[in-house]
């Protein structure tokens, strides 16, 4: 079962726009995770969010976007100025027992 | 650096054909954990196994089997008696350290099994 939901579920922004996508997390949960997987291609971390700081980042992770929780609850990910190459699914995950992380459904956004 | 390496970039098999996907991974970490993950058509990504890198035992769930070798860096996935409902993309997945770190995902293999 999915520890996390995830909103919306598709997005389509024209370039240029900020966008934010949101996790909700079904149970109280310390860690988060960013991740996207542009279409036919793999998993690729983005970042990680603990105790409500940024734990670990990649490369990927630049300053156009940014992450929050921002009234406890839900955990976004925003994106300032979207470009074309942004265009993926974006999973949000957390951490449950036995340190494995759970995804939620994702979000697909579409920059045009 | 840690990298996973999933060499088979697309399987198909004929339905009850045993079939197994391929894992090698690298990192530094004596303390890692790898992971499967399963990523059917609709796009989701479910979590199937996850090991320690303490623990080498194999396992077995069903007609699902891993098979983790420290020696060979390899945590392979064998499917017996393959069905349609296991078509999907599977994951081979890395985290080092506390295990709450980033997971280092592999290129995935698309496994097509045919009726």
């Amino acid at each position: 079962e999915p520890e996390v939901t995830q909103t919306p579920s598709h997005q389509v922004t024209q370039m240029g726009q900020e966008v934010i996508l949101r996790c909700v997390p079904i149970s109280n949960h310390l860690y988060f995770y960013w991740y996207r997987q542009i279409l036919g291609q793999k998993v690729e971390f983005l970042v990680s969010f603990y105790n409500n700081e940024i734990s670990e980042k990649s490369e990927i992770f630049d300053d156009q976007f940014s992450v929050e929780r921002p009234d406890g609850s839900n955990f976004t990910l925003k994106i300032r100025s979207t470009k074309l190459e942004d265009s993926a699914m974006y999973f949000c995950a957390t951490l449950g027992v036995q340190e494995t992380q759970y995804f939620g459904p994702g979000t697909r956004l579409l920059v045009l | 650096a840690q990298k996973v390496t999933q060499a088979q970039t697309e399987i198909s098999v004929v339905e009850k054909e045993d079939v197994t996907l391929d894992c090698v991974y690298e990192t530094r970490d004596t303390t890692y954990y790898l992971f499967w993950y399963k990523q059917p058509p609709s796009g989701e990504l479910v979590f199937l196994i996850r090991r320690n890198s303490f623990d080498e035992q194999n396992e077995i769930s069903g007609r699902y089997s891993w098979n983790f070798q420290k020696s060979t860096s390899s945590f392979n996935f064998t499917i017996t008696a393959s069905q349609v409902v296991d078509s999907a993309v599977y994951f081979c997945a890395l985290a080092s350290g506390g295990g709450a770190d980033g997971l280092t995902f592999g290129k995935g293999t698309h496994l097509i099994i045919q009726p």
